[in-house]
């Protein structure tokens, strides 16, 4: 079965930092999420892109966030200037044209921030 | 709004015992509905997903599940449970059928004992 890949697995920053996490997509897939997991929480929907643009945000995807696919190949999720409570874990999720089939989920990156 | 609750945050059974997840859902159509699983420091992997049609559906790794209308409801079952299957299920909603956002419950954490 196809994998989603992340990069990095583990990431430790000082706050006020970027960071930047990244996402090798599966080739043929269009769409792309970003969802968080705070340690002993529920998965909570991010960001979705498509076609190079973002099609749906939540709440908590603020103006420290931003999504990006560079070149059209790796898919990021940048953090501006992390603060303490980014600390988390960061899925990306893609799934192929016309959907259907559910997602397929990176392993993730575990974000801390201190 | 849409939501997901998944009324258990923890349940233990033995190994060989059969299992049954509860996840009941708030949505003003019908959902498209998938259950997770996620090991301790893993990924997200879809073990099922209803969309249309026989309100049975069949998972990876022996797992079912059914839709209930009436009840908004969309429990995972598995009829004798092994050691590896030791895990947090998450229960999750998506209104679109292409643009699947996810809307996840918080999770059921389940124990295995021999």
């Amino acid at each position: 079965e196809p994998e989603v890949t992340q990069t990095p697995s583990h990431q430790v920053t000082q706050m006020g930092q970027e960071v930047i996490l990244r996402c090798v997509p599966i080739s043929n897939h269009l769409y792309f999420y970003w969802y968080r997991q705070i340690l002993g929480q529920k998965v909570e929907f991010l960001v979705s892109f498509y076609n190079n643009e973002i099609s749906e945000k939540s709440e908590i995807f603020d103006d420290q966030f931003s999504v990006e696919r560079p070149d059209g190949s790796n898919f990021t999720l940048k953090i501006r200037s992390t603060k303490l409570e980014d600390s988390a874990m960061y899925f990306c999720a893609e799934h192929p044209p016309g959907g259907g089939g559910g997602y397929t989920f990176g392993s993730g990156t575990r974000l801390t921030v201190v | 709004a849409q939501s997901v609750t998944q009324p258990d945050i923890h349940i233990t059974v033995s190994e060989g015992a059969s299992l049954e997840l509860r996840c009941n859902y708030s949505y003003g159509a019908t959902p498209y509905l998938f259950w997770y699983v996620q090991s301790p420091g893993q990924g997200l992997q879809l073990l099922l997903k209803y969309f249309s049609g026989d309100t049975l559906v069949q998972g990876i790794k022996g797992f079912e599940a059914e839709f209930k209308r009436s009840q908004s409801s969309f429990n995972l079952r598995k009829p004798s449970v092994h050691w590896s299957d030791a895990a947090e299920y998450f229960c999750a909603l998506a209104s679109n059928f292409g643009n699947e956002k996810l809307t996840f419950g918080t999770g059921t954490r389940l124990t295995i004992i021999p």
